[in-house]
C-alpha cells in the first residue's frame, strides 16, 4: 500500500517568512514524487517533481523540495513567500499504476 | 490547448437522481483517473484506468461507476446520488511509464456537485 502524510494542515506566514511544509510517505517501491498547488477556486496544478537524480528539486515561483530516502520525506520550501502563495499544498506519491495524494496544507500568507 | 477538459462545470442534483461526469483528453494518455475533493480530507481517489479497457477501484468507489469509453474519455457515473456526494470532482491523467519524466498528473478544472 502507498500512503503520504502532510502534517500541516493549516499555516499562517507574514510576507517575507520563509516556508517548509512536510511531506512524509510509505511505499516500498521506486518513487515519483509530486508537489501540487491549488489557488482558490482553481484546479491543482503542478509545483515540482522528483523521479530519480538530483534529490534537491526546483519548481515554479521559487520553490523546491529535497527528497531525503531515509526519511521518507519530500519538503517543500520558499524562501521568502508572498501574499499570492496562499494557496492549498498537496503532496503526492505515484507509484504502481497510480498517483495518491496527501490531505494537503493550506497556506495563508499576511501582508 | 486544451489538456483535460471535463464537463459539466456545476451541476444540482437531487437525491435518488443520476447523472454521469464527462471528461477527455487530448494529450494520449494511457491513464486517467477521477479524484473526488473534501474539506479537510484532501483527494481521494475514486477509479482509475491504468490503459484503455481496463478500469480498477480507487479509495472510495461505492456509489459510482466509471466507463473508459477510448482512451480520450474516461467518465464517471452516479446511478443514485446521494447528499454524501456532494463534492468537487475532478478528472485527471497522466502518461509514460512510472519513473519517466511523462508520467506527470494533469488535472481538469473540476465538477462542483451539489445533491440535495
Amino acid at each position: 500500500a502507498q500512503s503520504v502524510s502532510q502534517h500541516n494542515h493549516h499555516v499562517i506566514l507574514s510576507e517575507a517568512a520563509s516556508l517548509e511544509l512536510g511531506c512524509n510517505y510509505s511505499y516500498g517501491g521506486t518513487v515519483n514524487l509530486f508537489w501540487y498547488v491549488q489557488y482558490p477556486g482553481q484546479h491543482l496544478q503542478l509545483l515540482l517533481k522528483y523521479f530519480s537524480g538530483d534529490p534537491l528539486v526546483k519548481g515554479i515561483k521559487g520553490f523546491e523540495a529535497e527528497f531525503i530516502k531515509s526519511k521518507f520525506s519530500f519538503n517543500l520550501r520558499k524562501p521568502s513567500v508572498q501574499w499570492s502563495d496562499t494557496a492549498e499544498y498537496f503532496c503526492a506519491l505515484g507509484g504502481y499504476q497510480k498517483v495518491t495524494f496527501g490531505t494537503g496544507t493550506k497556506l495563508q500568507v499576511i501582508p | 490547448n486544451a489538456g483535460v477538459t471535463q464537463t459539466p462545470k456545476f451541476q444540482v442534483l437531487k437525491t435518488g437522481q443520476s447523472m454521469t461526469l464527462q471528461c477527455a483528453q487530448d494529450m494520449n494518455h494511457n491513464s486517467m483517473y477521477w479524484y473526488r475533493q473534501d474539506p479537510g480530507m484532501g483527494l481521494r481517489l475514486i477509479y482509475y484506468s491504468a490503459s484503455e479497457g481496463t478500469t480498477d477501484k480507487g479509495e472510495v468507489p461505492n456509489g459510482y461507476n466509471v466507463s473508459r469509453l477510448n482512451k480520450r474519455e474516461f467518465s464517471l457515473r452516479l446511478e443514485s446520488a446521494a447528499p454524501s456526494q456532494t463534492s468537487v470532482y475532478f478528472c485527471a491523467s497522466s502518461g509514460g511509464a512510472w519513473g519517466s519524466s511523462e508520467n506527470t498528473i494533469y488535472f481538469g478544472e473540476g465538477s462542483w456537485l451539489t445533491v440535495v
